[in-house]
């Protein structure tokens, strides 16, 4: 059975730095892993999708790798900005089942 | 471009009653999944329909059930609900080329559920 694992559960930065959100899944045999972020209360934003076949994907400040072998991710967010604060979950397809991390709580304070 | 939609945004039911939440999917898009989130924790799967046809179950009891309509908006039915079926309930559409294909997902803003 898939398990998604998300480190750390929260983490509280000052405006500016670069952070890494870690990611690890339990079988490797995936089809593809998705970042995603929600605000309080509201639906999911997506912002990276890995294929099982690359090792990593980027968008603006945003960069995600994928280490299916290990059974890893991250997501390393440079620069980080007050509207960045939000809960981070990663998820891994597999089959038609899609199973998610409890997420990371991120706030940037200025 | 539509976007994934969601309807009620909000619901209140007590515990026995039946609910029916409802999901148009964005534009395109053949496939459409059914999440539960419970506070604090990260989504759980719950079914999913290509084409109307159920093709992926969660561990979730036969008292949550669903259809896919033509027009591939979707239906989540939930029968004697109980106090722990409150949450927020997501759904997300994606497009399925062929079998065995998974794109990338796109979620609505989800129907909070509350049982009393």
């Amino acid at each position: 059975k898939q398990e998604v694992t998300q480190i750390p559960a929260a983490l509280s930065v000052p405006e500016g730095e670069n952070l890494v959100l870690n990611c690890s899944f339990t079988d490797s045999a995936i089809y593809n892993l998705q970042w995603f972020r929600q605000d309080p209360g509201k639906g999911l934003t997506s912002l990276l999708l890995i294929q099982s076949s690359q090792r990593e994907q980027t968008s603006g400040r945003l960069n995600a790798s994928l280490d299916k072998s290990s059974g890893r991710s991250t997501l390393y967010i440079a620069a980080s900005q007050p509207g960045d604060s939000a809960t981070y979950l990663c998820a891994v397809r597999h089959n038609n089942d899609m199973r998610f991390g409890a997420g990371t709580r991120l706030t940037v304070k200025p | 471009e539509t976007g994934v939609t969601q309807s009620p945004t909000h619901l209140i039911k007590t515990r026995g009653q039946q609910v029916t939440l409802r999901c148009s999917s964005q534009s395109g898009h053949n496939t459409v999944s059914w999440y539960q989130q419970a506070l604090g924790q990260g989504p759980q799967f719950i079914f999913q329909y290509y084409r109307e046809e159920e093709n992926g179950r969660g561990n979730f009891p036969p008292r949550f059930s669903g259809l896919q309509f033509p027009n591939y908006s979707s239906e989540l039915n939930v029968n004697a609900l109980e106090l722990d079926d409150s949450a927020l309930y997501l759904c997300a559409s994606s497009l399925q080329r062929l079998a065995g294909e998974l794109y990338e997902q796109f979620f609505g803003p989800g129907t909070r559920l509350t049982v009393l």
